[in-house]
């Protein structure tokens, strides 16, 4: 298996702007999960999907923020209108019944 | 919510040597992992360990779930064991992992 698969690698994008990011889960996993990472606040889970499904979106910020998990096989997070304190690297993973957690890439979001 | 706490927060070594990263937490939990994110930036899981002991080449991790605290032993050292160290926790079933700051990693050769 490839992974996850993260894209894009890096976003930069201005103020204001809609910003999609994507996410690949290793196939058979059946959670997904996005966190955002920050200086100052460090991993900060923003939501998670169970077999499609959101179970806790508690950690998403504000209503700017949203995702969605139409298959299994593919995860979007989407940002509008976003703002420059929006800037962090979005990472995904995935796992099979809660246990080993795989992380893709991230994606390096810088709003100016 | 759980809490988690890692110490020390930031470790120098020579390589060749020998540490222990300590994660703590605050309540029961049915989850524990730990996280080594290298300098570029990537997460690579090194164990799911929410109790007991398990090894891999240089790298162990103890957790005693009872006390609420897990141990990652890091023997001999290399240059390419530099990053951060994360450890996380879950403490009810189907739920995400909360993570700790971190120990921050340097190896000099």
């Amino acid at each position: 298996d490839a992974g996850v698969i993260q894209s894009p690698r890096h976003e930069v994008t201005e103020m204001g702007q809609e910003v999609t990011l994507r996410c690949k889960p290793i196939s058979g996993h059946d959670y997904l999960f996005w966190y955002r990472q920050t200086m100052m606040r460090g991993l900060e889970l923003l939501i998670y999907f169970n077999n499609n499904v959101p179970i806790d979106d508690s950690g998403m910020p504000e209503d700017r923020f949203s995702a969605k998990m139409p298959n299994a096989s593919f995860s979007t997070l989407k940002i509008q209108p976003s703002e420059p304190r929006d800037s962090a690297v979005y990472f995904c993973a995935s796992s099979l019944n809660g246990d080993g957690y795989t992380f893709g890439s991230g994606t390096r979001l810088t709003v100016v | 919510g759980i809490q988690v706490e890692q110490s020390p927060p930031d470790l120098i070594l020579q390589e060749g040597a020998n540490s222990t990263l300590r994660c703590n937490f605050s309540d029961s939990v049915n989850n524990l992992q730990w996280f080594h994110q290298n300098p570029w930036g990537q997460l690579i899981n090194l164990f799911y360990i929410p109790s007991g002991t398990k090894q891999n080449g240089r790298l162990s991790a103890t957790t005693v779930a009872t006390e609420r605290y897990s141990l990652l032993y890091i023997s001999s050292s290399q240059t390419t064991d530099s990053g951060v160290y994360f450890c996380a926790v879950g403490n009810q079933a189907g739920t995400a992992l909360i993570f700790g700051k971190g120990t921050t990693l340097s190896v000099s050769s």
